[in-house]
């Protein structure tokens, strides 16, 4: 089945534990993607992967750190969180542009305190 | 300062009457328009979309209107189910680089 994994689901952690959320595809997908989803806000790009070892920062990368190392893998790293990085993170791939169609995975709720 | 903007967080139909939400956008490169829709505790899912050399795109029950000059998508569902029941996010792209720009969201809630 073609999908789209993230662990954990949920996470709830302190403020400076240094985590990570990872993401894997089986649709062998060259553009990965990781959002954030606040209320009101939408959904708000953190970064992107063109392919392997080619990442770029979207609207909001300050705090988050990602690797690519496989084109299956896209995880997502955060240093050392702080409580406004509490959200809803979504992982999503496509086949080779964020304009054909996202996959996304279900989801991980991240709360740190 | 958001450049798409779904400026109803909540619309309320009756079960077979017509949907219709709306986006509005203020970057005027912004070439391709895509809709997804969410369920609780799941990720979004591609629904349908549309290039700025069109102005109208169908498929089933969804359509989505595009008009440039107002800077205004629509997306209509006809009939409305219980089953469109979601969230519903406009999303659109300049294609000069990698990234989408998505709305706030609409939740829809089909009345039976």
């Amino acid at each position: 089945e073609a999908q789209v994994t993230q662990n954990p689901r949920y996470l709830i952690t302190v403020t400076g534990k240094k985590l990570t959320v990872t993401c894997s595809q089986n649709m062998n997908h060259e553009y990965m993607s990781w959002y954030r989803q606040d209320p009101g806000l939408g959904l708000r790009q953190i970064y992107y992967s063109m392919n392997v070892e080619v990442t770029d920062k979207g609207d909001v990368p300050e705090g988050y750190k990602v690797s690519r190392k496989e084109k299956r893998n896209f995880p997502l790293i955060l240093e050392s969180p702080s409580p406004n990085q509490t959200s809803l993170y979504f992982c999503a791939s496509s086949f080779a542009h964020n304009t054909d169609t996202q996959y996304f995975g279900p989801g991980t709720r991240l709360t740190v305190l | 300062d958001q450049q798409v903007k779904q400026n109803s967080p909540s619309l309320s139909v009756q079960e077979g009457r017509i949907s219709i939400l709306n986006c509005d956008y203020t970057n005027s490169m912004f070439d391709y328009f895509l809709w997804y829709k969410k369920y609780p505790a799941e990720g979004p899912t591609f629904l349908i979309s549309i290039s700025s050399i069109k102005d109208k795109n169908e498929d089933g029950r969804f359509t989505v209107f595009l008009n440039k000059s107002a800077k205004h998508l629509s997306l209509h569902i006809v009939p409305s189910q219980p089953g469109d029941s979601a969230v519903y996010f406009c999303a659109a792209s300049d294609g000069s680089n990698y990234q989408l720009i998505w709305g706030a969201g609409t939740k829809l809630i089909i009345k039976p």
